[in-house]
């Protein structure tokens, strides 16, 4: 049973277009994430919920925009997609704070690569 | 804010050979540090934390990695590679001061380990 899955697993689209990619966990957490991974292979969050509550928004454009339906998903919508956008995203999700384990022990999902025309 | 600098992006290694991979931090306030390891075309994996007392943390996989506070590093060693350790290893840290910073990671730019027989 995969505990971080993220569909789909490659995308390929077209500048100008909106895509969304789906996040769930099933490890009971509280606590989920979106991070961004470039070509350089170098990663930088981009938000992370806690509880279909939004904690941290890094700086990203407003195009994009992340929506938790309850504390097991967590999905983000990119509009007009830039060819910047290219990139692998990699949902996450952790332990809230204040509960035994460790911050920044994050589990990761298998990545969704995006890849802009 | 702190930032993470690993001083080498590749690492060719011969199996059973031993490989240490270095990793520098730097904060303004005390900090929790983790190496991940993310094996090609997959997600990123926990290796080991660091998050107070011994200095020495073992991790899985037969890796451990050494905190020096004065010299703010977190190099991580293996005494004998095997080709299955061919994947690159990331070095992150994690500001323990506010819960709001829970989970988000300061990765460092990465280092591609590649074992070869």
């Amino acid at each position: 049973d995969t505990a971080v899955s993220q569909t789909p697993k490659y995308l390929v689209t077209q500048m100008g277009n909106d895509k969304s990619i789906k996040c769930e966990q099933n490890l009971g957490h509280d606590t989920m994430y979106w991070y961004k991974q470039d070509s350089k292979k170098f990663l930088k969050i981009m938000f992370s919920y806690n509880n279909k509550e939004l904690i941290i928004n890094e700086t990203v454009p407003n195009r994009f925009s992340p929506k938790s339906p309850d504390k097991a998903h967590l999905n983000l919508h990119i509009n007009s997609l830039e060819l910047g956008d290219s990139a692998v995203y990699f949902c996450a999700s952790s332990l809230p704070p204040g509960l035994a384990g460790a911050p920044g022990e994050l589990f990761f999902g298998e990545g969704s690569r995006l890849t802009v025309l | 804010a702190q930032s993470v600098t690993q001083l080498d992006s590749q690492v060719p290694v011969f199996e059973e050979a031993p490989v240490e991979l270095r990793c520098n931090y730097s904060s303004s306030v005390s900090v929790y540090l983790f190496w991940y390891v993310q094996y090609p075309n997959q997600g990123l994996q926990l290796l080991l934390k660091y998050l107070s007392g011994s200095t020495l943390v073992k991790g899985i996989n037969g890796f451990e990695a050494e905190f020096n506070k004065s010299q703010t590093s977190f190099h991580l060693r293996k005494p004998s590679v095997h080709i299955s350790d061919t994947a690159e290893y990331f070095c992150a840290v994690s500001d323990l001061e506010t819960t709001d910073s829970w989970g988000k990671l300061q990765f460092g730019a990465g280092t591609q380990v590649v074992v070869t027989p």
